[in-house]
């Protein structure tokens, strides 16, 4: 099953909250796991990212949280800013072919209140 | 550092026209891919290009197609336009084949394609 599943759908905080994204995933065949950001008219921007021989990478405020045997995986937004108010896609990669491509979620839209 | 540059920003074609959408990648990267972002969708994979050959394809009709030149630049194009190829068309790239490592794919701001 190439899909992954993202909740919620959008997503509201007050500012210094901790919003949190929440993905999962069937293939056992995924192997990396980035988070992208994606603000109106711009494409998609690499935030953070990481390999499920690791249970947790931090970088800045953002967190993610890997749990390999429930095939899920999360984002969390420490001391959230009106600024990071955007769209949020998680996605997993896979091999096949030959190379590598990557299948995203659905998307959170995300809006930091002030 | 230009990032990947992506031609036209906007575009609108009418039904049954052809398309044609560029690229050009972060200079030293070889690696092309191109993904298509319905309204409120996640993006899909259409196609990925490494040193000029064809590396991977999504699930997406033979009116896709695409190339890559020896500068490592690509071209989509779409024949036969449907309404449902309405999208923002995002191009990627990477350094290697792998698509992988620290940096991931770094995407353009992509094209906005309206088809009526």
């Amino acid at each position: 099953q190439q899909q992954v599943k993202q909740s919620p759908q959008s997503l509201i905080v007050q500012k210094g909250g901790i919003p949190i994204i929440n993905c999962a995933y069937e293939n056992t065949a995924f192997d990396y796991f980035p988070w992208y950001q994606q603000f109106p008219g711009k494409g998609p921007a690499l935030l953070i990212a990481i390999r499920p021989d690791v249970s947790e990478k931090k970088e800045g405020r953002f967190t993610i949280s890997f749990n390999k045997s429930a095939k899920q995986f999360s984002l969390h937004i420490m001391d959230s800013q009106p600024g990071d108010s955007a769209t949020y896609f998680c996605a997993a990669s896979i091999l096949g072919s030959g190379t590598y491509k990557y299948i995203f979620g659905t998307g959170t839209r995300l809006k930091v209140l002030a | 550092d230009a990032g990947v540059t992506q031609s036209p920003t906007h575009l609108i074609k009418t039904r049954g026209q052809h398309v044609t959408l560029r690229c050009s990648p972060i200079s030293g990267h070889k690696s092309v891919s191109w993904y298509q972002q319905v309204l409120g969708q996640g993006p899909q994979f259409i196609f990925q290009y490494y040193e000029k050959e064809e590396r991977g394809r999504g699930n997406f009709p033979d009116r896709f197609s695409a190339r890559q030149f020896p500068n490592y630049s690509s071209e989509l194009n779409v024949n036969a336009l449907l309404l449902g190829d309405s999208a923002l068309y995002l191009c990627a790239s990477n350094p290697s084949v792998l698509g992988q490592g620290a940096y991931g794919y770094t995407f353009g701001s992509g094209t906005r394609l309206t088809v009526v």
